[in-house]
């Protein structure tokens, strides 16, 4: 497809579990972001990418959070021993270059639930 | 640190009604960008603003990057059902605009 993907669409997990969310940006897209979005909340920026590098890691909440991209295209957020405040949907974007304020094209989430 | 703010939260208007939603800071921002999420979807840019006064429309929206360059408005004619959803404001936490700030949205209901 042309668009940002995000899989799993859903996923329930059981408090202490990890989880792993993948995000596959469009084509050619330098930067990718990710952001999570609790119920009823706007989005809060965890972390960005500029290639398979991530110069901004400020959002990311604990060290229970990591992320990594490869080849400069896939990305997955992983999330270690999870908790029930961590349920929320994680969005990812991705844009054609790093600082690309209007060019940032949003996946449909992954939302997470913890049991 | 930076933080947006909406107003209001939540709207019901009837199909037809002109829409009227602001976003504030409590900061300086360079840019203004307006999103709409719809259920179960992620954001989608609506309009972006890059300089203090702009007046942009695209359609039946118009957004307005406040002179103050703290503020930004949104304004939608003429509403049709398909408007509902969440609008969120946002803009860049740095200069080089590589890490974003979201306001907490705008929900948007049209009766019929």
């Amino acid at each position: 497809g042309a668009g940002v993907s995000q899989s799993p669409s859903n996923k329930v997990t059981e408090k202490g579990k990890d989880v792993e969310l993948r995000c596959d940006p469009i084509s050619g897209h330098t930067a990718l972001y990710w952001y999570r979005q609790s119920l009823g909340q706007g989005l809060e920026f965890l972390i960005y990418f500029q290639g398979n590098s991530a110069p901004d890691k400020s959002g990311l909440p604990s060290d229970r959070f990591s992320a990594e991209r490869t080849g400069g295209s896939v990305s997955t957020l992983t999330i270690q021993r999870t908790q029930q405040e961590d349920s929320a949907v994680y969005l990812c974007a991705s844009s054609l270059v790093a600082g690309g304020l209007d060019t940032q094209y949003f996946g449909p989430g992954t939302r997470l639930t913890v049991l | 640190g930076q933080q947006l703010n909406q107003s209001p939260q939540s709207m019901f208007i009837q199909e037809g009604e002109d829409v009227s939603m602001n976003c504030t800071s409590s900061s300086i921002f360079n840019t203004w960008l307006w999103y709409k999420q719809d259920p179960g979807e992620g954001p989608v840019l609506l309009i972006a603003l890059y300089k203090a006064g702009e007046l942009t429309s695209n359609g039946r929206l118009t957004a307005q990057f406040g002179i103050t360059r703290k503020d930004s408005f949104l304004n939608i004619s003429a509403s049709i059902p398909s408007d509902v959803g969440i609008y969120f404001c946002a803009g860049p936490k740095d200069n080089y605009g590589q890490n974003f700030v979201f306001g907490p949205g705008t929900r948007l209901s049209v009766l019929p």
